[in-house]
């Protein structure tokens, strides 16, 4: 069946200290979206990437599609405590919704 | 402009009992989606509800069940709960089957 895995698992840097997380799916993906959730709260959706290859950036955040559109990345530069939270990746399968496991992040001050 | 609203925001239920979970989509959105996220997992996808059938069903037992309403609004219930029922609860609302990007604060269900 579809998978969609994260690494890592969990992260902890130092305030200041730049931060990726990489999801790879099973299958090809027509699209994939980015997510935060935040301790005790929901996913927020962060961005879509949709075409083989696409980079987008968000101020401090670039998420990077792959060429075969079957993995994707984020990541944050010069983190900050804001950017707490576990970060997840999701695509459609079959008009299904899957999410990645999550990178946890903690940022120390 | 509201966005997707959860109700309620948490519950507590004995084991065997029955819950309705309700949810209201962002304006203008027509499909529902619901997803099962445990403590530290990622979410998991229950089913969807467009034109107020269920469209799509993930890997989830018939005690999970739900509704959806002609303004587009949406219930999940569960009955003969399990203690592995307790987990919050996400409602998502998209466009026409469009990927959901608009989730709920969720409903923290616990199960005692």
């Amino acid at each position: 069946g579809q998978q969609v895995m994260q690494i890592p698992q969990y992260q902890h840097v130092q305030e200041g200290e730049d931060f990726t997380t990489y999801c790879n799916s099973s299958t090809t993906l027509s699209n994939i979206q980015w997510y935060k959730q935040r301790p005790g709260g929901h996913p927020v959706f962060l961005i879509q990437l949709v075409k083989s290859g696409e980079v987008k950036k968000q101020k401090r955040l670039t998420f990077q599609f792959g060429e075969a559109k079957k993995n994707s990345s984020l990541h944050i530069t010069a983190t900050q405590t804001t950017d707490v939270g576990t970060y997840f990746c999701a695509g459609p399968f079959r008009n299904q919704f899957y999410f990645g496991t999550g990178t946890s992040l903690t940022v120390i001050p | 402009d509201a966005g997707v609203t959860q109700s309620p925001t948490h519950l507590i239920k004995t084991r065997g009992q029955q819950v309705t979970l309700r949810c209201s989509p962002k304006s203008g959105h027509d499909t529902v989606s619901w997803y099962q996220q445990a403590l530290g997992q990622g979410p998991q996808f229950i089913f969807q509800y467009y034109e107020e059938e269920e469209r799509q069903r993930g890997n989830f037992p018939d005690r999970f069940s739900g509704h959806q309403f002609p303004n587009y609004s949406s219930e999940l219930n569960v009955n003969a709960l399990l203690l592995g029922d307790s987990a919050l609860y996400l409602c998502a609302s998209s466009l026409g089957g469009i990927p959901e990007a608009f989730f709920g604060q969720g409903t923290r269900l616990t199960v005692v």
